[in-house]
């Protein structure tokens, strides 16, 4: 699986958009690209994933440059709750395989007021 | 629908020693993936089990070691406990090997003095 680079940490405002970059240059074309963020004190939580595409859901909007070198995981209004640790993950996921998934060091998110 | 549960939430071993960590996956899912998170080394991928099989092994020595019963819960072993082997224990349940959304438990606090 590609190895990916996060910022160490960021800041953002209450209320603001967050826009968290990842680059993975040495994707292959049947990586996804995944994101997971872990609070304090619990377990990695799923946020969403893509392939080529853009995508969307109620948590966040994740998008991938056109040669898929690097994506950005936007969180469109974030609060407070959102402070966490957030992981770039990128991995093959085809129906039949049992993968693992490689987190790496993350990019820490500190929301403020 | 109850999410990962992991028992107990925190153990206090000594060194030689030895420790059984417990998880239950969400209901319905088949898969179970034991990962290590220390701050050193971040979130490292220890083994999954699907249908009571060992189906990924990561890096760790035959110390560590699981097993899956019928009902999908999982069990991990930890035996002639090491100081380095102080970390948090988290189990991610999926509901097939290829599903792509893994859903972590909050974890188990190992300290070992």
């Amino acid at each position: 699986d590609a190895k990916t680079t996060q910022p160490t940490s960021m800041d953002c405002a209450e209320g603001r958009a967050a826009n968290l970059p990842c680059n993975h240059s040495t994707i292959s074309g049947n990586e996804y690209v995944y994101w997971y963020r872990q609070i304090h004190s619990q377990g990695p939580q799923y946020i969403i994933h893509g392939l080529k595409n853009n995508e969307t859901n109620e948590m966040a909007s994740l998008i991938i440059t056109e040669d898929r070198k690097s994506s950005t995981l936007i969180l469109p209004h974030a609060t407070l709750r959102d402070t966490a640790v957030y992981y770039c993950i990128v991995r093959v996921a085809p129906t039949d395989s049992w993968g693992k998934f490689q987190f790496g060091a993350g990019t820490q998110v500190v929301v403020t007021p | 629908k109850a999410g990962v549960t992991q028992t107990p939430r925190y153990l206090i071993k000594t060194r030689g020693q030895q420790v059984t960590l417990s998880c239950s996956p969400i209901s319905g899912h088949r898969s179970v993936s034991w990962y290590q998170q220390t701050p050193g080394q971040g979130l490292q991928f220890l083994f999954e089990y699907f249908s009571e099989t060992q189906r990924n092994k990561g890096n760790f020595p035959g110390r560590f070691s699981g097993r899956q019963f019928s009902n999908s819960r999982s069990e991990m072993n930890v035996s002639t406990l090491e100081l380095g082997d102080s970390a948090l224990y988290l189990c991610a349940s999926r509901r097939e090997i290829g599903a792509e959304k893994l859903f972590f438990g909050s974890g188990t606090q190992l300290s070992v003095l």
